[in-house]
């Protein structure tokens, strides 16, 4: 989802369940994509990432999926847990090929874990 | 390592005051990043460099706000006279040199800053 100015989309689900939290990006010419999970008071921290010429990628618990004719990034969390409750954040890069660049951050999804 | 180091974790100073934010980036790394994080316009890029020089200033506000890297271990953003408008939480990430996992920043605790 995306920000709607102050308030954060949020995500509530169940302990034990599964999340998915979408990104919409905007740059076509985009070729690396990060997922960055943001605990309070704390920096980003590295999730997974996903390179433009896959459209799916597993990690623990983590699956981040990648459909580029819609520009469509999304992040499912297996069997969340108290611990997984933070913001997260999509963030993509473009011409990635020949070095490092800053990163365009998506606005971020609250994602709360119920008891 | 320790990772990224950022000094001080929170500042608050008065407007028209010189603020000057300092990262340590994690050793070896090429790339050094500057964030600004606010609730309304969430996680911009300032500026980042390589090897110590600065390769894309265009996230850089205006003119009040500069970044140095005087060498490969310390960097500094200074802003100069500060206004409330640039409280925000700011952000020092870095990067090694493209290889492996490629472009993963490692980002520090940033800095909270409080501009009254």
């Amino acid at each position: 989802g995306e920000s709607v100015g102050l308030h954060l989309p949020t995500l509530s689900v169940q302990e034990g369940d599964n999340s998915i939290i979408n990104c919409a990006y905007s740059n076509s010419a985009s070729d690396y994509f990060i997922w960055y999970k943001q605990e309070s008071g704390k920096g980003p921290q590295f999730i997974i990432d996903i390179r433009s010429n896959m459209d799916k990628r597993q990690g623990q618990r983590v699956t981040v999926l990648l459909n580029k004719t819609v520009k469509h990034l999304s992040l499912q969390i297996a069997a969340t847990q108290p611990g997984d409750s933070a913001v997260y954040f999509c963030a993509e890069m473009a011409g990635s090929g020949g070095g490092a660049d800053g990163l365009t951050f998506g606005k971020g999804t609250h994602l709360i874990i119920q008891p | 390592d320790a990772g990224v180091i950022q000094s001080p974790r929170h500042e608050v100073t008065e407007m028209g005051q010189e603020v000057t934010l300092r990262c340590k980036p994690i050793s070896g790394h090429d790339y050094l990043f500057w964030y600004r994080q606010t609730m309304m316009r969430g996680l911009e890029l300032l500026i980042y460099f390589n090897n110590n020089v600065p390769i894309d200033d265009s996230g850089m506000p205006e003119d009040r706000f500069s970044a140095k890297m005087p060498n490969a271990s310390f960097s500094t953003l200074k802003i100069q006279p500060s206004e409330p408008r640039d409280s925000a939480v700011y952000f020092c990430a870095s990067s090694p040199h493209p290889s492996g996992r490629d472009h993963e920043q490692y980002f520090g605790p940033g800095t909270r800053l409080t501009v009254t």
